[in-house]
């Protein structure tokens, strides 16, 4: 069935540093794309996508984009700060049913 | 500006005692899910909804039950609670091709 694999955590980053985290993904057809964030206490929220190959979706000064190819979606930042430190899961959407499947998730720490 | 609304927010089962988790939305989705959240191990699916009166099994749907009444409530029944359904519950829901709304949470702990 279809899945999703994220490198495991926590990742801990100084602030401004450069982010990546990795995440690749199994799927029949054509799957669209998610990365969710969570912050402390809350629930998810969506922090951007891509529906077909070679999409960058981009949100908030992340990017990521959809690599065919290599079944990948790996999220990437420029320059993080403290308020960035959260769970980050990725997701993939295939089929008709609307069902999300998610990756573990990868915490983030940035320390100033 | 409501989104998805869970309620309880904490809940404090003992074992073998039931309850319903209360998922209601305001944006007139059409398709609804219940999730799990365990330490390490990402969401996992319980149950879904594509519509009033229409429920499936998710990928761990055994000890819950669902209903769908209307299209803007989703509760989720426990009967009889085991310390392996100690998690944290998230509602969510989607219109058609999507991305999901999530709610904030229900924190349970089932001793």
């Amino acid at each position: 069935g279809d899945s999703v694999t994220q490198m495991e955590g926590p990742v801990t980053l100084s602030e401004e540093a450069f982010l990546t985290i990795n995440c690749t993904y199994t799927a029949t057809g054509y799957p669209s794309l998610f990365w969710y964030v969570q912050y402390p206490g809350e629930g998810l929220q969506l922090l951007l996508k891509a529906t077909k190959a070679d999409d960058k979706g981009s949100n908030k000064g992340f990017e990521a984009t959809y690599r065919k190819e290599t079944t990948s979606f790996h999220l990437e930042k420029g320059s993080v700060q403290v308020s960035d430190s959260a769970v980050y899961f990725c997701a993939l959407m295939g089929g008709n049913t609307g069902k999300l499947i998610f990756g573990q998730g990868t915490t983030l720490q940035v320390k100033p | 500006n409501a989104g998805v609304t869970q309620t309880p927010k904490f809940r404090i089962l003992k074992i073998g005692q039931s309850m319903t988790l209360q998922c209601t939305q305001d944006m007139n989705h059409n398709y609804m899910y219940w999730y799990r959240q365990d330490p390490g191990m990402g969401l996992k699916l319980i149950y879904y909804s594509v519509g009033a009166g229409i429920t499936d099994k998710g990928e761990v749907p055994n000890g819950y039950n669902v209903s769908r009444s209307t299209t803007e409530d989703f509760p989720l029944r426990l009967e009889l609670a085991a310390p392996s359904q100690t998690s944290v519950y998230f509602c969510a829901s989607s219109g058609s091709n999507s991305p999901l709304h999530f709610g904030n949470g229900t924190r349970l702990t089932v001793t």
